[in-house]
């Protein structure tokens, strides 16, 4: 099993909808979660940070923790075509390395 | 507060060269991590340096070394270039490693190696 597991998309969905991005885990990287946000050609940019099971807000996202499941989310609420990105989530095992999933490429249509 | 930098941007190499990448961390960031980016496999995870020394190495070959120095900026270099080597590199930055921890990445350096 991967470390981070991630469904590559890409996820479309019509603007104004809720984007809802998934990520699934192993034992190893359980310490804590991070959605970055990747345009084209550009560098990862972090979206929301999780570590503690439950929903976290901020904004029009939300980040979703389920240590039982091994299972963390991103909801993205009113979706706008400037979101249309790939999404990684990474996973961190300890110290400062993270394991990135494969990302999920979002596209928002007008 | 200026984010991290990366020098240079982009990068023409051919098989057998060797290149030296620098990251410049965002100002009273200690940690400095590196990553591969490619469109096989990913973001992968180099290496970590903290206070000059290296605490995390990921699953590359010894070609690809690195070093931080006294002011936190840190090197990685890559010896004997192989094609597959063509990547983008990302360098992170991020004041220590608590669980809540975050880093922030560089705008990268895009290598081509011909």
């Amino acid at each position: 099993q991967k470390e981070v597991e991630q469904n590559s998309g890409p996820l479309s969905v019509p603007e104004g909808a809720i984007a809802s991005l998934n990520c699934t885990y192993s034992d190893r990287v359980s310490q804590s979660f991070f959605w970055y946000r990747q345009y084209s050609g550009k560098s990862p940019e972090l979206i929301m940070s999780i570590y503690s099971n439950g929903d976290k807000e901020d904004g029009r996202f939300t980040a979703q923790l389920n240590k039982a499941s091994q299972y963390v989310s991103l909801l993205i609420r009113d979706s706008q075509p400037s979101d249309s990105a790939t999404y990684l989530c990474a996973g961190r095992p300890g110290g400062n390395k993270l394991v990135f999933g494969a990302g999920t490429i979002l596209r928002v249509k007008s | 507060k200026a984010g991290v930098t990366q020098t240079p941007r982009y990068l023409i190499k051919t098989r057998g060269q060797q290149v030296t990448l620098s990251c410049s961390p965002i100002s009273g960031h200690r940690s400095v991590s590196w990553y591969q980016q490619t469109p096989g496999q990913g973001l992968q995870f180099l290496f970590e340096y903290f206070s000059e020394t290296q605490r995390n190495k990921g699953n590359f070959p010894g070609r690809f070394s690195g070093r931080q120095f006294s002011n936190s900026r840190s090197e990685m270099n890559v010896s004997t270039l192989e094609l597959g080597d063509s990547a983008l590199y990302l360098c992170a930055s991020s004041i220590s490693d608590a669980v809540q921890e975050t880093q922030y990445f560089g705008p990268g350096t895009r290598l081509l190696v011909l």
